[in-house]
């Protein structure tokens, strides 16, 4: 499975987008982008997922490059609740293997 | 549903005891999984099984056991613990391999001492 590399933390204000970028540059034609986020210390949440479609559903939108190399999530009107860890994972095989995420906290 | 269940919450364990981590899901779910995070880091897969009487390692596996004998159940067994194995571990489940969403469990927090 291809390793995905994000910024470690990020801020945002309540009310504005929140983008978070990944770079997959090793991810493989059957690969899947993956995104999940884990509030506090709860168990992690699935969000979106796209193979080289931009995607978009209730929670955020999804814009992969043309050459999949990268990514971009985005949350469009971010609010306090928002605040998590969001990790994005490259997945073609069974296994769902998780970095370290970045560390995104919406402020009022 | 009630989703993916976990027991018990809190656990603390006296080194070289064993102990079983219990998961349950009510979706008929095929794919199962375990992960522990330590504080600060992300998840890690212990093992995963495709389905009743399959299982495989992830990437940590040494020093746990697990088991699927139903569907809807996916034991955790810690043999004889370690300090290393603080930590909290996390249950998931999804329809099958190709299925997109991961369903995870409130999670377990353990302490060895």
């Amino acid at each position: 499975d291809a390793k995905t590399t994000q910024p470690p933390s990020m801020d945002c204000a309540e009310g504005r987008a929140a983008n978070l970028p990944c770079n997959h540059s090793t991810i493989s034609g059957n690969e899947y982008v993956y995104w999940y986020r884990q509030i506090h210390s709860q168990g992690p949440q699935y969000i979106i997922h796209g193979l080289k479609n931009n995607e978009t559903n209730e929670m955020a939108s999804l814009i992969i490059t043309e050459d999949r190399k990268s990514s971009t999530l985005i949350l469009p009107h971010a609010t306090l609740r928002d605040t998590a860890v969001y990790y994005c994972i490259v997945r073609g095989t069974d296994k769902l293997i998780f970095g370290t995420g970045t560390r995104l906290q919406v402020f009022p | 549903n009630a989703g993916v269940t976990q027991t018990p919450k809190f656990q603390v364990l006296k080194t070289g005891q064993s102990m079983t981590l219990q998961c349950a899901q009510d979706m008929n779910h095929e794919y199962m999984s375990w992960y522990r995070q330590d504080p600060g880091m992300g998840l890690r897969l212990i093992h995963y099984s495709v389905g009743a009487g399959i299982t495989d390692q992830g990437e940590v596996p040494n020093g746990y056991n697990v088991s699927r004998s139903t569907t809807e159940d996916f034991p955790l067994r810690l043999l004889s613990a370690a300090p290393s194995q603080t930590s909290v571990y996390f249950c998931a489940s999804r329809l099958g391999l190709a299925a997109y969403e991961q369903y995870f469990g409130p999670g377990t927090r353990l302490t060895v001492t």
